[in-house]
């Protein structure tokens, strides 16, 4: 079954500091994974996407890895910012229509 | 800004009514998705239309049902509401080469 899993479900950190977000899916077969801050009540924002042959991919302050040998990606927050408060969410694609699969999100509150 | 419009942006009806939701892709997205978010929940896709033609269904109810126009432009509609009907409903248009999918600030729907 094709599922997307985030963790952790949610994080309160410092401003400044680093963070790091999980995303581990089963889809198969794989065509990329991209992740996505959604504002609490605003429309999802894309962030990066990564194909197959892509380990790694930077947006600013964030940082996406990808490892499609163990379905796993992450996105590397650093030097938070309050504006970060966001929930993140985590979508594989696979080939064809009706292909995308999301990830329930993880809530970071960035606090000051 | 992701060039995507939806209105209403905010809608109160009662239950058992029938209200509409619309929404434009950026030009020359042929794709277009629509999404329920219930309140603290992930995005559950609807429906996707492709330049005119229903492309894929996802979980979407017997009582909702959608179409896409000769402008690309998307109507949702919903139909003997419900409580638990009461949602952000966002739609999505996706970029041709890449398939990054570009929201729009979502439909806020509360059935009282």
């Amino acid at each position: 079954k094709n599922q997307v899993e985030q963790s952790p479900q949610s994080l309160i950190i410092l401003e400044g500091k680093n963070c790091t977000l999980q995303c581990n899916y089963t889809v198969s077969p794989f065509s990329n994974l991209r992740w996505y801050k959604q504002d609490t009540g605003r429309g999802p924002v894309s962030l990066t996407i990564m194909t197959f042959s892509e380990n790694t991919k930077s947006n600013g302050r964030y940082t996406a890895t990808l490892d499609a040998d163990t379905k796993q990606s992450s996105l590397h927050i650093t030097a938070s910012q309050l504006s970060d408060s966001a929930s993140y969410i985590c979508v594989v694609s696979a080939p064809g229509a009706n292909n995308l699969f999301f990830g329930t999100g993880t809530r970071l509150t960035v606090i000051p | 800004d992701s060039g995507v419009t939806q209105t209403p942006k905010h809608l109160i009806t009662a239950t058992g009514q029938r209200v509409t939701l619309r929404c434009s892709p950026r030009s020359g997205d042929l794709s277009v998705y629509w999404y329920q978010q219930s309140l603290d929940q992930g995005l559950q896709f609807l429906i996707q239309y492709y330049n005119g033609e229903e492309r894929a269904k996802g979980n979407i109810l017997e009582r909702f049902s959608a179409q896409q126009f000769p402008d690309l432009h998307s109507e949702l509609n919903l139909s003997s509401l419900e409580l638990g009907d009461s949602a952000l409903y966002f739609c999505a248009g996706s970029a041709y080469l890449t398939g990054e999918l570009f929201f729009g600030e979502g439909s806020r729907l509360t059935v009282l």
